[in-house]
């Protein structure tokens, strides 16, 4: 049982290149979650989930897409990256109150 | 200002000692959870409560949601503990999460 499988693990780009990071769960929940974590913040909401085909926008959308057309998968995709967008990447799943989150992905751009 | 705060920020501790972390909240919430995050980056989830007191092992969480605040306690720490500690409040809709910005805990032998 794998959970929630995120990747790249590690990811260098430049200024200005296009990316998708990738989110799988094999548990079936409805609720998918991207978040960042920068240094010294809390993780912030960059989109979530309800179900497949439904997504919204969380705190800090600029800059990212989402998609969600199957329960399994919800990649984010960076367009025209920039220096700000340099994170560590947690994708999450949610049943119930219990969060399970991928092992992150450390993006850097430069 | 952030809807969550813990305190301390960095705390070290021996081997052995009983370890308290604070998270102060100002949002209505309907769940508040405790998160573990190792020197490798993975995040895990501890506890989820939404009233009282939760144990596991040598770890107690307590909430008070007339004073929106909850403690993660460890009991005999041992290095293994060494991590950063997050606390999360889940929205009144159970949409939406937000989390402090942890604090790194050190256990000495």
């Amino acid at each position: 049982n794998a959970g929630v499988t995120q990747t790249p693990k590690f990811r260098i780009l430049k200024i200005g290149q296009s990316m998708t990071l990738q989110c799988a769960q094999d548990m079936n929940h409805n609720y998918m979650y991207w978040y960042r974590q920068d240094p010294g913040m809390g993780l912030k909401l960059i989109y979530y989930s309800v179900g497949a085909g439904i997504t919204d926008k969380g705190e800090v959308p600029n800059g990212y897409n989402v998609s969600r057309s199957t329960t399994e998968d919800f990649p984010l995709r960076l367009e025209l990256a920039a220096p700000s967008q340099t994170s560590v990447y947690f994708c999450a799943c949610r049943e119930g109150g219990v969060l399970t989150f991928g092992a992150g992905s450390r993006l850097t751009v430069l | 200002k952030n809807e969550v705060e813990q305190s301390p920020q960095n705390l070290t501790a021996q081997e052995g000692e009983f370890i308290t972390i604070n998270c102060s909240y100002s949002v209505g919430i309907s769940a508040l959870h405790w998160l573990q995050q190792h020197p490798g980056g993975g995040i895990v989830s501890l506890f989820m409560l939404s009233s009282g007191k939760k144990k596991h092992g040598r770890l107690i969480a307590t909430i008070n949601i007339q004073e929106k605040h909850s403690s993660l306690h460890i009991t005999a720490s041992h290095p293994r503990d060494s991590a950063v500690y997050i606390c999360a409040v889940q929205s009144n809709t159970g949409n939406q999460f937000y989390f402090g910005t942890g604090t790194s805990l050190t256990v000495i032998p």
